[in-house]
């Protein structure tokens, strides 16, 4: 039982250049989220799903699109990296409210 | 949308002595409230949460106080020891999304 696995766990990323961030849960949750930790900002919001085959943006949803392709999987995608785009990407599902996360990613932007 | 509030922004206390968090929220929809420990580079991991229909729950040296005519909701560590060191998160919800504070650096001082 993994729980939430996030891949890659690092990245870097020359601005303009497009990359997807998967994550996949064994938990049988039916939300999934997508957030970015800042320094100082907390986790903050960027899309979510509710449950499959559905999408919602979230707080800061801004350059990034999402798909759930099924219960188990939400990706997230960069499709013209920004450098203020650097930060740890975690993923997220949840049963009941109760959320678990992934182990993160850790994404920078040149 | 809800916006959460978290007082201190870094907490240093002595082993031993009592830490406490407050958070408030704007949403009086929230029903959730969960609190979360990111020790770090790691994922932030749930703790305890409190529902909108208890005022306190306890887990060992951990507590949580919620005030909801007040919209704010505390967390508490009693006895604290050096592996209580950690960014501790508290975060609300209404529905499906979570929102966080942003961050509490708690440092427990052998």
């Amino acid at each position: 039982n993994a729980g939430v696995t996030q891949t890659p766990k690092f990245q870097v990323l020359k601005t303009g250049q497009s990359m997807t961030l998967q994550c996949a849960q064994d938990m049988n949750h039916n939300s999934m989220y997508w957030y970015r930790q800042d320094p100082g900002m907390g986790l903050r919001l960027i899309y979510y799903s509710a449950s499959e085959g559905t999408t919602d943006k979230g707080e800061v949803p801004n350059g990034y699109n999402v798909s759930r392709l099924n219960k188990r999987e939400f990706s997230l995608r960069l499709e013209s990296a920004a450098p203020s785009q650097t930060s740890v990407y975690f993923c997220a599902s949840s049963e009941d409210k109760m959320a678990f996360f992934g182990q993160g990613t850790r994404l920078t932007v040149v | 949308g809800e916006n959460v509030e978290q007082h201190p922004s870094t907490l240093s206390v002595q082993e031993g002595d009592s830490a406490v968090i407050k958070c408030t929220y704007s949403d009086s929809a929230s029903n959730y409230f969960p609190w979360y420990k990111q020790e770090l580079g790691k994922r932030p991991q749930l703790i305890i949460d409190i529902r909108s229909n208890v005022g306190e729950k306890k887990d060992q040296r951990i507590a949580v106080t919620l005030n909801k005519t007040a919209k704010h909701f505390s967390l508490h560590i009693t006895e604290t020891q050096p592996e209580d060191s950690a960014v501790y998160f508290c975060a609300a919800s209404d529905d499906y999304k979570l929102s966080f504070g942003a961050g509490t650096t708690v440092t427990v001082r052998a």
